[in-house]
């Protein structure tokens, strides 16, 4: 898998819209950006993923550049619960299955 | 979204003696996986899982370790015998496999395993 690129930590106020960034100049053309985040002592929970065009789910929108060679994940009104580490994930979906596999992310504070 | 099960939470064991961690991945899906976190760290891929075999595994899977998933019941983790450095947070996920967004892994909670 192609490596991505995130900063370390944001810092948000409750009820701002936060934006991630990652890069990922390598991608291939058969990867897929996955977008998982973690709090502690819990598991990765799925927030969202993409293969070119931008997409929206209840929890967030996840824009990607025309090239490819960035994205961005915008979370509307952020709350408390919204504090965590976000993984920003390349992977192909080959018709089988294929690892995760995950980095640092970028750690997102939330203050009140 | 739909949920993967892990069982138990915590599990607390001597070194040396054999532990078995178990995870009730979703129902339809065909894919199983399992990753190891040590506190404070990056979660680390250790081995995935598909139709009565392993697909892939990592350096970290070592020889003590083992996976199966006998007659559709529970995937499981065996690890025989255990050692001070087993000590971690072990994760299951589980996808149904294929193409696009069939293929998403969801993770369970974790189960917490202190080796002594």
């Amino acid at each position: 898998d192609a490596k991505t690129t995130q900063p370390d930590s944001m810092e948000s106020t409750e009820g701002e819209t936060v934006h991630l960034p990652c890069s990922h100049a390598t991608i291939s053309g058969n990867e897929y950006i996955y977008w998982y985040r973690q709090v502690p002592l819990q598991g990765p929970e799925y927030v969202t993923h993409g293969l070119q065009q931008n997409t929206t789910n209840s929890m967030a929108f996840l824009a990607i550049a025309s090239d490819r060679k960035s994205s961005t994940l915008i979370l509307p009104h952020v709350s408390l619960r919204d504090a965590a580490v976000y993984h920003c994930i390349l992977r192909v979906n080959q018709g089988g299955s294929a690892k995760l596999i995950f980095g640092e992310g970028t750690k997102l504070t939330v203050s009140s | 979204g739909p949920k993967v099960l892990q069982i138990p939470s915590h599990q607390i064991i001597d070194m040396g003696q054999m532990v078995t961690l178990n995870c009730d991945p979703v129902s339809n899906h065909l894919y199983f996986y399992w990753y190891k976190q040590i506190l404070g760290q990056q979660m680390e891929f250790l081995v995935n899982f598909y139709n009565g075999k392993v697909m892939e595994k990592s350096k970290l899977f070592k020889d003590q370790f083992s996976v199966e998933r006998p007659d559709g019941s529970y995937f499981t983790l065996k690890i025989q015998p255990t050692a001070l450095e087993d000590s971690a947070v072990y994760f299951c996920a589980s996808s149904l496999g294929g193409w696009g967004d069939r293929d998403t892994l969801y993770f369970g909670a974790g189960t917490r395993l202190s080796v002594l």
